[in-house]
Order: structure tokens, then sequence, then C-alpha cells
């Protein structure tokens, strides 16, 4: 159980495009769900809050209007790039917290983006 | 602000060798602590998350304990394997299903 998914595993797109990337509790509900960017070779940075029904908590230094989220269900939460640049290129990593519990979070497989 | 440091940062031993990983955190007022295995361009594996309640977890070859009071917790892993080469993160919640905070990584390189 708690098996989170994303999609895509990995995605290459030319600058000034916009690139969406899912992420999906398949098997729980995950009222809340966190996005992460990883550069390589460093740790995670978490880079917002996803919240079902509401609007995103964005940490700080990263654009709301850049990075876009929509959590419109229980198990899916969105990170749409937009205006992508090479720079932000990276490694996209969700999690999404049990409602239950431990409010464990488990961890999407993350996707890798490449901006040429 | 909660941060978390991971020592060492890299580590290379002979197969079969026990080790020990380390996490230390500047704010002992934590929900729970969890270890993650990060593989070369992959997601995270969840391999132990302790509550603030709890001193140690073990699971298989791997025993995480937890000192909230002094902010340190250790991995242990014993009788290494090749298969354990992996990054490993510690990441810190402050509240319940609040955001995790990590660590740098242990990059560790267990040769056969």
């Amino acid at each position: 159980g708690a098996v989170v998914s994303q999609h895509p595993s990995w995605v290459i797109c030319k600058s000034g495009t916009s690139v969406k990337i899912e992420c999906r509790s398949l098997d729980f509900q995950a009222t809340t769900m966190f996005w992460y960017r990883q550069f390589p070779k460093q740790s995670l940075m978490l880079m917002a809050t996803s919240n079902e029904g509401s609007k995103a908590t964005y940490e700080q230094g990263v654009e709301k209007d850049k990075f876009l989220i929509n959590h419109a269900s229980l198990t899916l939460s969105t990170l749409t790039v937009t205006s992508a640049h090479p720079e932000d290129s990276s490694f996209y990593i969700c999690s999404a917290r049990e409602d239950r519990g431990y409010y464990e979070q488990y961890f999407g497989p993350g996707t890798r983006l490449t901006v040429t | 602000k909660q941060e978390v440091t991971q020592i060492p940062a890299a580590l290379s031993v002979p197969e079969g060798e026990n080790l020990v990983l380390n996490c230390s955190f500047t704010d002992s007022a934590i929900y729970n602590l969890q270890w993650f295995r990060q593989d070369p361009g992959k997601g995270l594996t969840s391999l132990l998350l302790i509550q603030s309640s709890q001193r140690e977890q073990t699971s298989g070859r791997l025993n995480a304990s937890l000192d909230k009071s002094s902010g340190r917790s250790t991995l242990y892993i014993a009788a290494s394997q090749p298969g354990d080469s992996a990054t490993y993160l510690c990441a810190v919640s402050n509240n319940a299903g609040n955001m995790l905070t990590f660590g740098g990584g242990t990059r560790l390189m267990v040769k056969p």
C-alpha cells in the first residue's frame, strides 16, 4: 500500500514552453501533498505545500506564478512549470501525506525535467 | 528554522562492515524523523520512521535511534552489502503532517 506515482518520469521541453507534472496517491487519500526539487548531488528542497481544494502555500523564493499547483482531488496534485528556462532543469519529487495515523509522507519516483 | 545536518557526506566501506550514519537537527521539538534511501536518479524509499516519543525502530539489518533532547539520530546498518550503496537521507517534521526538512544526505558506497 501507500504508493505514489508521478507522470511523466522524464520530460524534455524547449525554453518558453510549459510542462505539467502529475502526482497521484494510488491507494490512499491525501489532503496534503508536497512538491520538492532536487539539484544534482544536493538534497531535497521544499517548493510548496499543496492542499486539496485550496491554494498552495509556497516557500520563500519560489515564484507562485511560475510554478502553478493545482490539487483538485484527494488523490491528484499537478505542478505546472510555466515559461520554462534551462535553470528550471531539475528533478522534481512529490510526496503525499496520509490523512490518518502517523501522517507519514510517501514519495513519488520523481520527474526529471530538462529544458533546452 | 529547523536545520538538519548529516555526517559524513560520503562513506566508502568494504562489504560486511557494520556502519553508522549520523543525523543532527537544531530544533528538538520534532513530531517525527524519517530515514530514506535514494538511488541515483530515483525517488525516495522510506526506510524507517521514528515518532518523537520513540527511541528506536528496526527493520531487518537497519536500526535507527532517536535522541530528541540532544537533536540526534543514527542509522545503523549491519553487515553491509554492495546493494546498500545509495544516498541515505534523514528528514524531520516539526508538526503532525507538516513539511519535512531534509539533511544533505550521506552517499554510501559498499565495495564488494
